[in-house]
This record gives structure tokens, sequence and C-alpha cells, in this order.
């Protein structure tokens, strides 16, 4: 069965870089979200998206903006870089108003060095 | 602002033994999920309840949902190695964020 879907996998960027993070969800799953995870922490709501408009909005830093595209999948854009922005970052997707659960890409492992 | 606890957060037990991990969250929820989470891994969805008094069961692990004590368990039956992971709880309304647990780390050791 199709997954979420995250690249890259793995980005090593330097202090005040720029990163682009992808997510193309489950087919005709309408709504995507973006989690933040540090080390040993669990996962921090940045921001979600319902049929391409924001829908709920979290601890997102104003260094970062996202957006989900027609064809559904979705970037978060990452800006003036901090080495505390070293993270897991989670994608995870979901049918508005199916009961089942959301489903987590694999991350997006982030070190900013 | 739903607040999810999660206790104990670190849990050492040992293989064939049986424990419960809780989880209280602070206002009404409409589901409750519990996630597997293995290092430097992604969530796996173990369990997804939805209302109140539902019990599931998949191998050694069942979950149960109180709404009206905000508590749902994850109860684990004679342990073993594999099911050393974190463990997150988190609740939420359909369409909106969910709020996740602080987590608990499990080890079982032999």
């Amino acid at each position: 069965a199709a997954g979420v879907i995250q690249s890259p996998r793995h980005l090593i960027k330097e202090k005040r870089e720029t990163a682009t993070l992808k997510c193309y969800p489950i087919p005709r799953h309408d709504t995507v979200y973006w989690y933040q995870q540090g080390p040993g922490q669990d996962p921090q709501f940045l921001i979600s998206f319902y049929e391409k408009m924001q829908s709920d909005k979290g601890s997102i830093p104003d260094r970062f903006s996202a957006q989900q595209f027609s064809d559904y999948h979705s970037e978060l854009n990452m800006s003036s870089l901090e080495l505390g922005d070293s993270a897991l970052y989670f994608c995870a997707s979901s049918s508005r108003w199916r009961v089942d659960g959301y489903t987590f890409g694999s991350g997006t492992r982030l070190t900013v060095v | 602002e739903l607040k999810v606890e999660q206790n104990p957060l670190f849990l050492s037990m040992q293989e064939g033994k049986n424990y419960t991990i809780y989880c209280n969250y602070s206002t009404t929820s409409d589901r409750l999920y519990w996630y597997r989470q293995d290092p430097g891994k992604s969530l796996e969805s173990l369990f997804v309840l939805l209302s109140n008094g539902a019990v599931k069961q998949e191998g050694r692990l069942m979950a149960s949902l109180d709404t009206k004590a905000r508590l749902s368990t994850l109860h684990i039956t004679a342990a073993v190695h594999d099911l050393s992971a974190t463990y997150f709880c988190a609740g939420g309304y359909t369409g909106n964020q969910f709020y996740f647990g602080t987590g608990t780390s499990l080890t079982v050791i032999p």
C-alpha cells in the first residue's frame, strides 16, 4: 500500500541557510500535518493543511512557511536556519472524515551545523 | 489546548512480565491514538480508539479508553524484547491537529 513519502531523508545545512522539505501524502488523503521532533522529545505540531488551505497552526516559527499544492503534496520551507532547528520533521496525512489513524512518513532528519 | 500526560516516562521490565502505560488527557477528545516509535524511526500507528469503553488488542498489546475518566491505557502482556520502543499516546479532534503525550520509553530486559 502507498505510504506517506517524505524527501529528503537526511539534510545537512549550515546556520542561516534555507531548507525545503517535501511531503507526498497517501493518495486521496486531503489533509497534511507537519510535526517537529527534537531529540528525546515528543512530536510538536507545526502546521496543517486541508484541501490546500491552512487549517491549523501550532508552534511554527515565523522563519518557517508551508503550503499544500494542487496535487496535495506539501512543502515546508525553513529559512535562517538555527542550530536548534536540528530535528526530525514528520509529515502525516489523513482523510479528514475517516476514522482511521493518521499515517506518518519516514521523516526528514535535518542537521544544522 | 489538549494536554496529554503519560506515565511512566521510562519503563524497564523483564521479559514475560505484564505492565500498563497510562495516558491522561485534559479535555474532551473524540479519538485517542497509540503510536510506537523506534529510535530514529517514524511513528507507527498501533491503535485508534474512538468511543468510551473501546478496547483493541494486537498481539501482546491491548489498549482501552475511558472517556469519562479521560484515560487510556496500553497494557503489555508477557513482554518480549521486540516490544522495546517509545510509545506515544495522542488525542485530538477529527480534522484538527492532535497532541502527543510525552512518550514512554520501554526497555524489555531478558
